[in-house]
């Protein structure tokens, strides 16, 4: 059975202390690693897509990456507005997220 | 121009009563999905459909039936509400279906803001 896990559950930062969030997965025949970032009260929201092994994608402060097994989310010098769950996803199964709070 | 619209966002109804909630997308996308997302926060499928027809059926009460009358629209109506089914449901769309091998990023979800369920 496919499955994804998470860790840490939570993260607390301080401003400008980077970090990572870990994102492991067990699946058939992996089409796409999906990283989304939720706020609290809206639906998930769409930050990267990695499809093969040693693939690095970046954007402002985050920048993901792929292993065979794993997945990671790094978050370089985070700022308050960075503050919220990081979902990891392998096709359509989720992990239980990530939750994030960076404090000034 | 909203995406993928949810209605409605807030639901409040007593055990055994009946409800719908409905998803429409503006996205010309071929396949439409329904989470259901628990209070740790856990997103589940439940259900997918691909150009009205349905895909994906994960283990969900038959109480839980989706009806998707055209590719832009898919309902979910509950029968029977009971006190575990209070969660947030969310409704998402994707050019191709999830499961399908795309580089182009068609299958990346869009998700509507979710409709809060509670069930007293």
């Amino acid at each position: 059975e496919d499955q994804v896990t998470q860790s840490p559950e939570a993260l607390r930062l301080q401003e400008g202390e980077s970090s990572s969030l870990n994102c492991s997965y067990t699946v058939s025949g992996l089409r796409g690693l999906f990283w989304y970032r939720q706020d609290p009260g809206k639906g998930p929201e769409f930050l990267f897509t990695l499809y093969s092994a040693g693939e690095e994608k970046e954007k402002e402060r985050l920048k993901a990456t792929l292993t065979k097994k794993e997945s990671f989310l790094h978050i370089t010098a985070p700022k308050p507005e960075d503050s919220a769950t990081y979902l990891c996803a392998a096709g359509l199964q989720f992990g239980a997220g990530t939750q994030v709070v960076v404090t000034p | 121009d909203t995406a993928v619209s949810q209605t409605p966002k807030y639901l409040v109804t007593q055990m055994g009563n009946d409800k719908s909630i409905k998803c429409e997308q503006n996205l010309g996308h071929d396949t439409m999905y329904w989470y259901k997302q628990d209070s740790k926060k856990f997103l589940k499928i439940m259900f997918s459909y691909n150009n009205k027809e349905l895909i994906i059926n994960e283990t969900v009460p038959n109480r839980f039936s989706p009806k998707s009358p055209d590719k832009a629209h898919l309902n979910l109506h509950i029968n029977s509400l009971e006190l575990g089914d209070s969660a947030v449901y969310f409704c998402a769309s994707s050019q191709v279906s999830v499961g399908t091998s795309s580089i182009s990023g068609a299958n990346v979800l869009t998700f509507g803001a979710g409709s809060r369920l509670t069930v007293l």
